[in-house]
């Protein structure tokens, strides 16, 4: 069974910044399965990414995903108020544990 | 546009059945472009898959729940729904109902409904 690990585990920064979170695998994976979402409290997950690199329908062009094998990431070029929010990676029917990104 | 919508008791009791249907809009159940899935969130926690379904009936479910979960589909009515059975508190959670593509990523999810086991 493969394991995602995403790091941090908490992410501080200040709207405008760059963010890199990262999803590592515990055995290498197809990137075509690999996806990223957005949670804010109280709400369900919003895709992100999917394939590892294509932004889902509506998704500003700020949010990016890449990697491959065992190791991912989703950056965030310029940080807007309300991307603060936690972010899974997940791979098939395994879900990371979540970076949550918060306000610095 | 494709909505889901999760509907049921928001309370069960331990040792009891939890059941949720999710009402699919916008598209139908039998579309060939998805799969059908439920999945979880504990009170705090992450994200836990729990099982899939086809609209022929074909289902995936997670090996750790796998003993007490069933998941069925309904066409006439474009619902799916879940059954847990035996439930105990480490069941409470958000559940999510949600379009599952071939490439297992879900791009259309339910608001969520919470269930919490409690006698």
């Amino acid at each position: 069974e493969i394991v995602l690990t995403q790091s941090p585990g908490t992410l501080s920064l200040s709207p405008g910044e760059r963010a890199t979170l990262s999803c590592r695998a515990s055995q290498s994976v197809s990137s075509s399965y690999l996806a990223w979402y957005q949670q804010k409290p109280g709400q369900a997950p919003r895709l992100l990414i999917y394939g590892a690199s294509s932004r889902a329908t509506g998704i500003p062009d700020r949010f990016s995903g890449s990697g491959s094998g065992t190791d991912f990431t989703l950056t965030i070029s310029r940080l807007e108020p309300e991307d603060f929010a936690v972010y899974y990676c997940q791979q098939r029917k395994t879900f990371g544990q979540g970076t949550k990104l918060e306000i610095k | 546009q494709l909505q889901l919508q999760e509907s049921g008791p928001g309370l069960v009791k331990p040792s009891e059945t939890l059941s949720l249907t999710c009402t699919v809009s916008g598209g139908s159940i039998s579309s060939s472009s998805y799969y059908w899935g439920w999945i979880r969130q504990p009170p705090g926690k992450g994200l836990e898959w729990i099982g899939s379904i086809y609209y022929s009936g074909s289902t995936y479910y997670n090996p750790s729940l796998k003993s007490r979960v069933t998941i069925s589909v309904d066409t006439s009515k474009n619902q799916f729904s879940l059954k847990l059975s035996s439930v105990t508190a480490a069941d409470t959670a958000v559940y999510y109902c949600a379009s599952v593509t071939p490439l297992y990523y879900m791009d259309v999810w339910g608001k969520g409904t919470t269930v919490t086991v409690s006698s």
